[in-house]
């Protein structure tokens, strides 16, 4: 039940935008985006819930699919703290397994200056 | 505030040892989940716990158990460790059990980072 994320690696340029992907075989309630810098902790960046609610970070939007168990994560005008690896989490739909996040092996972006 | 905060930071066992990894959750959260992170890979569920009670339970050998107690802090023990188990143990927190109502966001710990020699 791993979602798929792509690209697997992705380098930009300050300024630029990017999209990462994230797509599961499974029915979806919600789709969590985190990134994680090497050697801290994965940080929450953005929730997307079945039926269109949305939580998340003032500079950084995404979709979910529902029809398609896809989720995009934009990140628009890339700052160098940007970098890091982002991963999708999702959480299957009600009367599945519940209580976890399946988590993609992430997506590695390089800012460069 | 304080984040979630995990101890100890780093730790090196040998193989057939046993280790016991601790994890405080954010004040009022309830929830606390256990995830296993190989070094390159996401985060693979392990447990979750709310108000004492497992929530839920991942694929892992019986060698992995958890409690939480009364504080809503949590401890994760595996026995019998094997080179395999080395990996970076993440602990985090929310509000309510995720599965429950709404949406219910995981805020991680730094980790437990976990050497098996």
């Amino acid at each position: 039940q791993q979602p798929v994320q792509s690209p697997q690696a992705v380098i930009l340029r300050e300024g630029e935008d990017a999209v990462i992907n994230c797509s599961s075989s499974k029915a979806l309630y919600s789709v969590h985006w985190y990134r994680q810098k090497h050697g801290e902790a994965p940080v929450f960046l953005m929730i997307l819930l079945k039926g269109g609610e949305q939580k998340g970070h003032e500079k950084i939007s995404a979709s979910f699919n529902e029809k398609k168990q896809q989720s995009s994560l934009y990140l628009t005008a890339s700052q160098l703290s940007y970098s890091g690896t982002y991963f999708c989490g999702t959480e299957a739909d009600r009367g599945s397994t519940l209580g976890r996040l399946y988590f993609g092996r992430g997506t590695q972006l390089t800012v460069w200056p | 505030d304080a984040g979630v905060t995990q101890s100890p930071t780093h730790l090196i066992k040998t193989r057939g040892q046993q280790v016991t990894l601790r994890c405080s959750p954010i004040s009022g959260h309830k929830s606390v989940s256990w995830y296993q992170q190989v070094l390159g890979q996401g985060p693979q569920f392990i447990f979750q716990y709310y108000e004492k009670e497992e929530r839920g339970r991942g694929n892992f050998p019986d060698r992995f158990s958890a409690r939480q107690f009364p504080n809503y802090s949590s401890e994760l023990n595996v026995n019998a460790l094997l080179l395999g188990d080395s990996a970076l143990y993440l602990c985090a927190s929310s509000l309510d059990f995720l599965g429950g109502t709404g949406a219910n966001v995981l805020t991680f710990g730094a980790g437990s980072r976990l050497t098996v020699l």
